[in-house]
């Protein structure tokens, strides 16, 4: 049964930091891997997409990468920035899967 | 797009009562899961809609609880009688699957904004 689990539970970093968030996965048959932002009080918003076949997917500051036979992906938030509090999700989805099955997310404090 | 669209936002309901949450996926979606979020559970995901058919409800908890599919632009979640033990956020998202009989097809989910349901 495939276990997302991400560390650390919570972070707080000052702003400007350049920080790494990391979730790891204990079945390496994933088909892809998604990381998502929820803010307090919101819905989940799709941050980037990695695909079984990649390494890493950039979008801004933003840099995700998959290494599957470790069973680790790591999301990079550079210079950091309060407006980047917030909880970060990621999930996996299985082989020719549709359910993703989420780890339970990295709680992210940037302060001024 | 207005992106995923749920309805009502926020829900308070004694226990007892029937509580019926909404859902309008994206335009062109031919995906649709229902998740609930709890602090001591996460995410679960509770039924999933391929072409309006449930395909797999496994996760949805108990009898009370019931989804459908009438159309392509429309979803329910519907739980009666309510229990507190419901209270929680439910999410509803979509995404595009691509050709039948191509693996690995299904592509990323977008999510709706939840309903924050409190059961009393």
């Amino acid at each position: 049964k495939q276990e997302v689990t991400q560390i650390p539970a919570a972070l707080s970093v000052p702003e400007g930091e350049n920080l790494v968030l990391n979730c790891s996965f204990t079945d390496s048959a994933i088909y892809n891997l998604q990381w998502f932002r929820q803010d307090p009080g919101k819905g989940l918003t799709s941050l980037l997409l990695i695909q079984s076949s990649q390494r890493e997917q950039t979008s801004g500051r933003l840099n995700a990468s998959l290494d599957k036979s470790s069973g680790r992906s790591t999301l990079y938030i550079a210079a950091s920035q309060p407006g980047d509090s917030a909880t970060y999700l990621c999930a996996v989805r299985m082989d020719s899967s549709y359910k993703l099955i989420f780890g339970s997310g990295t709680r992210l404090l940037v302060r001024p | 797009d207005a992106g995923v669209i749920q309805s009502p936002r926020h829900e308070v309901t004694e226990m007892g009562q029937e509580v019926t949450l909404r859902c309008k996926p994206i335009s062109g979606h031919n995906s649709l899961f229902w998740y609930r979020q709890t602090m001591m559970r996460g995410l679960e995901l509770l039924i999933y809609f391929n072409n309006n058919v449930p395909i797999d409800d496994s996760g949805m908890p108990e009898d009370r609880f019931s989804a459908k599919m009438p159309n392509a632009s429309f979803s329910t979640l519907k739980i009666q009688p309510s229990e507190p033990r419901d209270s929680a956020v439910y999410f509803c998202a979509s995404s595009s699957r691509g050709l039948a009989g191509v693996r690995s097809s299904y592509n990323e989910q977008f999510f709706g904004p939840g309903t924050r349901l409190t059961v009393l």
